[in-house]
């Protein structure tokens, strides 16, 4: 299957600092991006939805301004998690798919830690 | 909203087959995946089957979809000591684009 690469894969940073996260779709071209959040012994939950050149759309409860995606080309997406403090430690996974009915093909997964 | 569903726990002997199920809602699924994350790792994708298959078997793997009572089950043949995670389901609804992951069900494999 296809390969999307995320890393880094562990991050400890100070609270009130950020952190970015790539996540590179290394042989397809990865129009539309999903960016996962699970917290310990729970399932993954959807933060985001974007579209390569177009705006994240955002799922219900999670603030725009601190968690910041940019989907500028095909095969690359960040997530920036601003400002962060000890609350936003999780576990971080990316997936991305090409075209529409298409399977999506996850990253390894980033765990932030705050401190 | 979308919404999937599995048992939380699951014990098994060793040799024995373990079967996972899963229940979602969304009738416009275009895929149905089964991941496993061990301890502190990232998501492994195990197998994944088409909404118009009704099975898919894949060395120890055999996965069962019935579409018209939307349940999803994995069945792993001799199950090993390394087999011991948390599997998820997962429902790739096409008209939303998106991916929804079920409670996910840890799986204790007894020696």
């Amino acid at each position: 299957g296809a390969v999307v690469s995320q890393h880094p894969s562990r991050v400890i940073c100070k609270s009130g600092t950020s952190v970015k996260i790539e996540c590179r779709s290394l042989d397809f071209q990865a129009t539309t991006m999903f960016w996962y959040r699970q917290f310990p012994k729970q399932s993954l939950m959807l933060m985001a939805t974007s579209n390569e050149g177009s705006k994240a759309t955002y799922e219900q409860g999670v603030e725009k301004d601190k968690f910041l995606i940019n989907h500028a080309s095909l095969t690359l997406s960040t997530l920036t998690v601003t400002s962060a403090h000890p609350e936003d430690s999780s576990f971080y996974i990316c997936s991305g798919k090409q075209g529409t009915n298409t399977e999506a093909f996850f990253g390894q997964g980033t765990r932030l830690t705050v401190v | 909203g979308e919404d999937v569903e599995q048992s939380l726990f699951l014990s098994v002997r060793e040799g024995d087959s373990s079967v996972i199920n899963c229940t979602y809602t969304d009738s416009s699924s275009t895929y149905l995946y089964w991941y496993k994350q061990e301890p502190g790792a990232g998501l492994q994708l195990l197998t994944y089957i088409f909404s118009n298959m009704d099975m898919k078997q894949d060395q120890r793997l055999t996965v069962l979809l019935n579409k018209k009572d939307k349940h999803l089950s994995l069945r792993i043949a001799d199950t090993q000591t390394g087999d011991s995670a948390i599997y998820f389901c997962a429902d790739h609804s096409g008209g939303y684009q998106k991916v929804t992951f079920g409670t996910g069900t840890k799986l204790q494999v007894i020696p």
